[in-house]
């Protein structure tokens, strides 16, 4: 069992960037492989990114190429979402998921609570 | 791309549903996902690998399909089923999400 926490909402400028953390416990940090999935208003579930530590890769949508950053501190055992250059419809729930990685994949099991990130002038 | 159909379901409690998620390449490592998603809760697991139910989902949820055509069955709804299911594929390193299918019930 993982339990991942999450940072808090945040409120950003368009033009901007939003630092999202994903803190986990349980389980051993580097046989689990994250992702960022977000959640727009009326809209639904869009994979972000993802990143598993045990090897340092990450992997994006292609949307989001360039913008995002993913990274995970296995000290803390936790897991960063860097969005920059935000506008208007970056405006979503920004939820953190793992699941642990074998046969070299892995699919969603845990979920984070989810972060509010707000982009507004 | 993952496309579901119907795009929304309303059924009564009791009835069985029947969700489809269709692949726009076929999905031969059967490495494909069903998540429920009520409003205000994060996502939630259902199904992996097509057909396994994860961790104390009810049995009344089953997964089924191959290749490019996969469905989730709900068997007996009750209230507590209304929610938003999306399907998605683990398959490729870019992970995608259907657009998910709206169970209403009646």
């Amino acid at each position: 069992q993982v339990n991942l926490v999450q940072s808090g909402g945040e409120v950003k400028k368009p033009g901007s960037s939003v630092k999202v953390s994903c803190m986990a416990s349980g389980g051993t940090f580097n046989r689990y492989a994250f992702s960022w999935v977000r959640q727009a208003p009326g809209q639904g579930l869009e994979w972000v990114g993802g990143i598993i530590p045990v090897f340092g890769t990450t992997n994006f949508a292609q949307k989001f190429r360039g913008r995002v950053t993913v990274t995970a501190d296995e000290s803390s055992r936790t897991v960063y979402m860097d969005l920059s250059s935000l506008r208007s419809e970056d405006t979503a729930i920004y939820y953190c998921a793992t699941g642990y990685y074998s046969r070299a994949t892995y699919y969603l099991e845990f979920w984070g609570q989810g972060s509010l990130v707000t982009v507004s002038s | 791309v993952l496309t579901q159909s119907p795009g929304t379901l309303s059924l009564s409690p009791g009835e069985r549903a029947t969700l489809s998620c269709r692949a726009s390449e076929s999905i031969s490592t059967r490495f494909l996902a069903w998540y429920q998603h009520k409003r205000g809760q994060a996502p939630r697991l259902l199904i992996y690998d097509v057909s396994s139910r994860a961790t104390g989902v009810p049995d009344r949820f089953s997964g089924g399909g191959s290749g490019t055509d996969f469905t989730l069955t709900i068997s007996r709804l009750e209230s507590e089923d209304s929610a938003v299911y999306y399907c998605q594929q683990y398959d490729r390193a870019t992970r995608t999400f259907g657009q998910g299918t709206k169970v209403e019930i009646k």
